[in-house]
């Protein structure tokens, strides 16, 4: 079965990084996402990783894939006010099915 | 601007009042779907689209019905509601499935349905 999860919240100092937990059961997923939630609003696709990788970044974002133990993270480094938000793992099972973590609330104190 | 346009905003109804949400993207694109998002559940996928006339259920499609009549627009249809499915529903459009990212790109800013 697909069943992603992620802590549900996470406190950061501005300026520190922010390190975003995500596990999930699926091996077969071909792609894994995060998205970024501000309230009021729709989500929004951040970044990406394709199963075959380890790592990306873009900017200030970085995704570590450890496959063998099903493990993904997100890191954000140098964490500003406007990082404030909901952010959800999901994993790309197959074409039309995408499973969701529950989201992980990053709240940033000055 | 590329963007999902789902109305209304919010909404209060009362058991049993048939309601449709409705969902427009401007980007041609051919797949959409449609979730519903919980507290400590994340997104759940309601129906999918992978084209004009082509749907299929998700993971929780029981009391929901979609049309997809027309590429751009996909609407969320509640015969008859029940306290249940208050949520916050979501419509989401993407490219189609196998072209990287693979995965819903575009989210329209959500429906706060609450169902009394």
């Amino acid at each position: 079965g697909e069943d992603v999860e992620q802590s549900l919240f996470l406190s950061v100092r501005e300026g520190d990084s922010s390190v975003i937990n995500c596990t999930y059961t699926d091996s077969s997923s071909t792609y894994l996402y995060w998205y970024k939630q501000e309230p009021g609003a729709g989500l929004q696709l951040l970044t990406y990783i394709f199963s075959n990788m380890d790592m990306k970044q873009d900017q200030r974002l970085t995704v570590l894939l450890n496959k063998k133990d099903k493990h993904l993270s997100l890191r954000i480094a140098d964490t500003q006010t406007g990082d404030s938000a909901i952010y959800f793992c999901a994993e790309r099972v197959h074409d039309y099915k995408l499973s969701f973590g529950a989201g992980t609330t990053v709240t940033v104190r000055a | 601007e590329a963007q999902v346009t789902q109305n209304p905003r919010y909404l209060i109804t009362v058991t049993g009042k048939k309601l449709t949400v409705t969902c427009s993207q401007n980007m041609n694109h051919e797949y959409m779907s449609w979730y519903r998002q919980d507290p400590g559940l994340g997104l759940r996928q309601i129906y999918y689209s992978m084209n004009v006339e082509v749907t299929d259920k998700g993971d929780v499609p029981e009391g929901y019905k979609v049309s997809r009549k027309e590429k751009r627009n996909f609407p969320l249809i509640l015969e008859s509601p029940s306290p249940n499915q208050t949520s916050l529903y979501f419509c989401a459009s993407s490219f189609s499935p196998g072209q990287a990212p693979n995965t819903e790109a575009f989210f329209g800013q959500g429906t706060r349905l609450t169902v009394v």
